[in-house]
């Protein structure tokens, strides 16, 4: 069973308009959560992160907010660009402070942004 | 300039042929892990390394070992692949800090287990 997930495989979006990208999870003790962002052919980069003592947390077109009651994140992007049509990860981090960290990725998202 | 490589790429096998994929990374980074994407299945962890001679099981360990004699490298070793292998691998670095422990990908490496 999935402990990170993001129920819509795909999502398209006209430029200039808000993306909104969705992950849920299941494990209440996970520590942060970050979204990656992926082209064809190059490994995932990262994109933004949020602590779960925090609600939101914003960077420049990115914003992404976290419901720890709904065990709930979401990405937006405004305004949407071309640029930004990638696959997009979820992740989710369990800390352990003695023995490492337990990284946590959802199946993606493909974003497509329409000119 | 910062960077994780992967070697090779792409790599044809067929099932029994003992093979390593390296990582390297020029950013001092105390954290090692590889991962497996799939299609439908996103970024699966295999192993991480904490640091040097420090290895532990990710979420999907069968049929890998791994190895960090050096921090800068962390080697995949499939001593035994099996078709059921053929995935997209990526290594991973970061260093630890309280902002979000983000994670620095190499390119990936396709296998393909015949």
């Amino acid at each position: 069973d999935q402990q990170v997930k993001q129920n819509s495989p795909s999502l398209s979006v006209q430029e200039g308009r808000i993306s909104i990208l969705n992950c849920d999870y299941t494990n209440s003790m996970f520590d942060y959560f970050l979204w990656y962002k992926k082209y064809p052919a190059e490994g995932p980069t990262f994109l933004i992160s949020i602590s779960s003592i925090k609600d939101k947390n914003e960077d420049g077109r990115f914003t992404v907010f976290l419901n720890k009651s709904a065990k709930h994140l979401s990405l937006h992007i405004v305004p949407s660009q071309p640029g930004d049509s990638a696959v997009y990860f979820c992740a989710a981090i369990l800390v352990y402070q003695t023995y490492g960290q337990n990284f946590v990725f959802g199946p993606g998202t493909r974003l497509s942004v329409l000119p | 300039e910062a960077q994780v490589t992967q070697n090779p790429r792409y790599l044809i096998t067929v099932t029994g042929k003992k093979l390593t994929v390296t990582c390297s990374q020029n950013m001092n980074h105390e954290y090692m892990s590889w991962y497996r994407q799939d299609p439908g299945l996103g970024l699966r962890q295999i192993y991480y390394s904490m640091n040097v001679e420090v290895t532990d099981k990710g979420d999907v360990p069968e049929g890998y070992k791994v190895s960090r004699k050096e921090k800068r490298n962390f080697p995949l070793i499939l001593e035994s692949p099996s078709p059921n292998q053929t995935s997209l691998y990526f290594c991973a670095s970061s260093t630890l800090t309280r902002f979000g422990h983000e994670q620095f990908f190499g390119p990936g490496t396709r296998l393909t287990v015949l």
